[in-house]
């Protein structure tokens, strides 16, 4: 079984368009991320949540707005898309905040977005 | 805030041959540094990771070293093999940082038979 997984995989859509990417985690974990990955792969994290709250929120337009209804689920609603939002976005998922459950991040499959 | 700085950006290896892969930081209260290994159009896996407790891990053909003196820390992979061609990236955080891992700009190794 997939332990996070992301719909839609390919998403094509045109400029001004408003879209969502959904993801959910079966592994139990209580912080969920969202990373972007640019076309030159540089991932950079978006938003984390822990327990359903937000932890950090990067300089990101506010266009960009998560949600997360419980802990198993982040999902990510982005309006008014721009030819500078295509990219992969990656879910992803970690224990805990650190100590001895550590932080080590397991991504969903992405979602490959294209604004045209 | 943590910067990380990886180098180099590709890495022509032979197959059989030894690939290293340096990074800095910047944060000195980073302590935990994760490798993520990621093939072409799938999501990035972890491969491994060190914590500042430790100078050295290795788990079979890969090994991590770090320097918390110097702030820098590499991967190294032995015996290279074709299936080791991908993109391999860094990252540091403290572990009171909510996960918040900071990614170097990535490697891409390619292993030529």
């Amino acid at each position: 079984d997939t332990a996070v997984s992301q719909t839609p995989k390919y998403l094509v859509t045109q400029m001004g368009n408003d879209k969502s990417i959904k993801c959910e985690q079966n592994l139990g974990h209580d912080t969920m991320y969202w990373y972007k990955q640019d076309s030159k792969k540089f991932l950079k994290i978006m938003f984390s949540y822990n327990n359903k709250e937000l932890i950090i929120n990067e300089t990101v337009p506010n266009r960009f707005s998560p949600k997360s209804p419980d802990k198993a689920h982040l999902n990510l609603h982005i309006n008014s898309l721009e030819l500078g939002d295509s990219a992969v976005y990656f879910c992803a998922s970690s224990p805990g905040t650190g100590g001895s459950s550590g932080n080590t991040i397991y991504f969903g499959e992405g979602s490959w977005l294209t604004v045209v | 805030g943590e910067n990380v700085e990886q180098h180099p950006s590709t890495l022509s290896v032979q197959e059989g041959d030894s690939a290293v892969i340096k990074c800095t930081y910047s944060d000195s209260a980073s302590n935990y540094f994760p490798w993520y290994k990621q093939e072409l159009g799938k999501r990035p896996q972890l491969i491994i990771d060190i914590r500042s407790n430790v100078g050295e891990k290795k788990d079979q053909r890969i090994a991590v070293t770090l320097n918390k003196t110097a702030k820098h820390f590499s991967l190294h992979i032995t015996e290279t093999q074709p299936e080791d061609s991908a993109v391999y990236f860094c990252a540091a955080t403290t572990t009171d940082s909510w996960g918040k891992l900071q990614f170097g700009a990535g490697t891409q190794v390619v292993v030529t038979p």
